[in-house]
């Protein structure tokens, strides 16, 4: 069965300092796409980012970077130099393509406390 | 405005009442979700509907029922609410297959008594 699993409950970081959120995902697909959406204090969820499972390359916005490997089949989320406003609950989510129509399966999220 | 919206953002209802809370989407996105939030549990699935007139249940359905005669609507009803029903709710949507992505409306926050 399909699982997303974020270890981290809390990380509490000072500004500028690097921090990395985890993500270990399990699916018997070999199709299948990863998210990263982010939920500040306001409440909303904001979509971050989408990777299918063909494309293993880094993928680097700015101050936040994302490292897909599928042979640990991790899909971490580093963010550089944090700031206050990076303040938020982090959550991963996996989507399986053979099952056309299905939500998406959400970790339990990474609450994130930047600290000035 | 465009986008995926809410109503009504804050809701307190008490044991027992019939609550409706209102999903609208100006994008003609063929999938629609319904999903509650809760501490501990993440974002679990309610509900979800392919199209108009096509819906399916998710993982935790029992005590909401949806329905979707529009395209751009998808409204989802506590029949007879209770206290564990006590979350935040969000509504999202999605142009198409699993390779696109679903954006989120704002939440709903519902309280019962």
């Amino acid at each position: 069965a399909q699982k997303v699993t974020q270890a981290q409950t809390e990380i509490s970081v000072v500004e500028k300092e690097d921090v990395t959120l985890d993500c270990v995902y399990e699916t018997r697909d070999t199709t299948y796409y990863l998210f990263w959406y982010k939920q500040p204090p306001s409440g909303e969820l904001v979509f971050l980012i989408r990777r299918n499972s063909f494309d293993e390359q880094n993928e680097i916005s700015g101050r936040y970077s994302w490292n897909f490997q599928k042979s640990t089949s991790s899909f971490n989320f580093t963010i550089t130099a944090s700031q206050v406003v990076d303040s938020a609950v982090y959550f991963c989510a996996l989507s399986e393509a053979r099952q056309a129509g299905t939500a998406l399966i959400f970790g339990k999220g990474t609450t994130l406390s930047v600290s000035s | 405005d465009a986008g995926i919206t809410q109503s009504p953002r804050y809701k307190i209802t008490e044991t027992g009442r019939q609550v409706t809370l209102m999903c609208h989407q100006t994008w003609s996105h063929s999938y629609m979700f319904w999903y509650r939030q809760d501490l501990g549990h993440g974002l679990r699935l309610i509900y979800y509907s392919a199209a108009a007139d096509i819906t399916d249940k998710g993982e935790v359905p029992d005590g909401y029922v949806v329905s979707r005669s529009k395209t751009e609507n998808f409204p989802l009803t506590l029949e007879s609410a209770t206290r564990s029903q006590t979350s935040v709710y969000f509504c999202a949507s999605r142009a198409g297959g699993n390779t696109d992505t679903q954006y989120f409306g704002p939440g709903t926050r519902l309280t019962v008594l």
